[in-house]
């Protein structure tokens, strides 16, 4: 099956400016998850969800970071205004049920804040 | 606060020798936990998991095993070689927490070498 798609693969962008990240999961996955890993780092779950509804966001930091699922399939995840500590990898994962499934990470956005 | 955590942060294998990966948490609430192998540029892929009415579980070349009596993790890799190199980090759920809201610990680079 193909995999947890996601672009761009890196981004460079200047303190104050916006940026959007997009996430495709594996088809029929029902679970997004959007995490953050800070070099050196474990990742963070930003936010989760059901199909196109919030089931967790309490680590987003709301002021400046939005995320998305309209349709419960794709993502999109953005950062405005990006400060200089959101320097990361920003993974997207899925996972097919709401009960104890692995989650299917994809290859990241890194992104670079300058 | 309660985090999970990992011993060593560097560990060098040689290539055919049994690598051992441990990892300590300190919340006896969690009851699920994974381990992730993630290479470099690439997105955390799943090993194998264990809950937490399990001692041990056995997968290809890799166990794991849970001592929850001190709350350690640890994976064992069987015969090491050159594409085991990378980070593996473990991870835990929380029964009261939403599913998919891994906590990661910081990871350890395994090394391995001819």
């Amino acid at each position: 099956e193909a995999g947890v798609a996601q672009s761009p693969r890196y981004k460079i962008i200047e303190k104050r400016q916006s940026v959007a990240f997009w996430c495709n999961p594996i088809s029929g996955h029902a679970t997004l998850y959007w995490y953050q890993q800070i070099l050196g780092q474990g990742p963070k779950l930003l936010i989760q969800f059901q199909n196109n509804g919030v089931v967790d966001d309490s680590q987003l930091p709301k002021d400046r970071f939005s995320a998305e699922r309209l349709k419960g399939v794709d993502s999109t995840l953005k950062i405005q205004p990006a400060k200089l500590e959101d320097s990361a990898v920003y993974l997207c994962a899925s996972s097919p049920l709401t009960g104890r499934s692995p989650l299917h990470f994809g290859n990241g956005t890194r992104l670079t804040v300058t | 606060g309660e985090s999970v955590g990992l011993h060593l942060p560097t560990l060098s294998v040689q290539e055919g020798d049994n690598s051992i990966i441990n990892c300590a948490y300190s919340n006896s609430a969690s009851d699920y936990f994974i381990w992730y192998k993630q290479e470099s540029g690439k997105g955390p892929q799943f090993i194998i998991d264990i809950r937490s009415n399990m001692d041990k579980r056995q997968g290809q070349r890799v166990t794991v095993l849970l001592n929850k009596t001190v709350k350690h993790l640890s994976l064992q890799i069987a015969a090491t070689q050159p594409g085991d190199s990378a980070v593996y980090f473990c991870a835990e759920c929380r029964s009261t927490d939403s599913w998919g809201k891994l906590q990661f610990g910081a990871g350890t680079q395994v090394v391995v070498t001819p």
